[in-house]
């Protein structure tokens, strides 16, 4: 079955610096790619993602790039801020599976002010 | 939030009980996932719906089942709770035709 791994587990950057969360995934037919912000004691929340057909997708400070070949995906966040501080998860689905989402483990960024 | 509730917020119980957890919706969505998250796992599929009563498993349904009598409700029981599924549970819809999936609040479970 499909697996999706995620790195690194925890990341600390000074606020204003970039950060960059990465996953790959395993089964070459996903086609969806959805990025997750979860604070602490809250739901997770979708912030970005990318279809299979597009390399690159941006929303003000944050980004995502697919390389469908090597299998991986990341997350860029630029200008960090201390409200950027939380979980991030990345996951992959596939359209013919009901679009079931399969997660990374999750990378608990933490910007120091 | 997507007009999602989950039901109850929190609870407790003990090993061997019989638990159901309610995920309710208002907007007519027609797919419905359960997921637990547990530290160092992410998020994993228990089951999901695609419809009233069509339902199938996700990659951990041992221990759980789950049904779909209305739209607006997914159901999730523990047919004899143990201390390995004290977890949170989260609930999420997609619309047809959409790619994203939306989350409700979340349960958590202890089972002591």
């Amino acid at each position: 079955g499909e697996n999706v791994e995620q790195h690194p587990s925890t990341l600390s950057v000074q606020e204003g610096d970039s950060a960059v969360i990465k996953c790959t995934y395993s089964d070459s037919a996903s086609n969806y790619f959805p990025w997750y912000k979860q604070e602490l004691g809250k739901r997770p929340q979708l912030i970005i993602d990318i279809r299979s057909n597009v390399g690159e997708k941006k929303d003000q400070r944050i980004a995502v790039t697919l390389n469908k070949t090597a299998k991986h995906f990341s997350l860029h966040i630029t200008e960090t801020q201390p409200e950027d501080s939380a979980v991030y998860f990345c996951a992959a689905s596939r359209s013919d599976s009901s679009y079931k989402l399969i997660f990374g483990s999750g990378t608990r960024l933490l910007v120091r002010p | 939030d997507a007009g999602i509730t989950q039901s109850p917020r929190h609870k407790v119980t003990e090993t061997g009980t019989p638990v159901t957890l309610r995920c309710h919706q208002t907007e007519n969505h027609r797919y419905m996932y359960w997921y637990r998250q547990d530290p160092g796992h992410g998020l994993r599929l228990i089951h999901y719906s695609y419809g009233v009563k069509d339902t199938d498993k996700g990659e951990v349904s041992d221990g759980y089942s789950v049904s779909r009598s209305k739209t607006e409700d997914f159901l999730l029981t523990l047919e004899s709770a143990t201390s390995s599924q004290t977890s949170v549970y989260f609930c999420a819809i997609r619309s047809r035709g959409e790619y994203e999936q939306y989350f409700g609040p979340g349960t958590r479970l202890t089972v002591t």
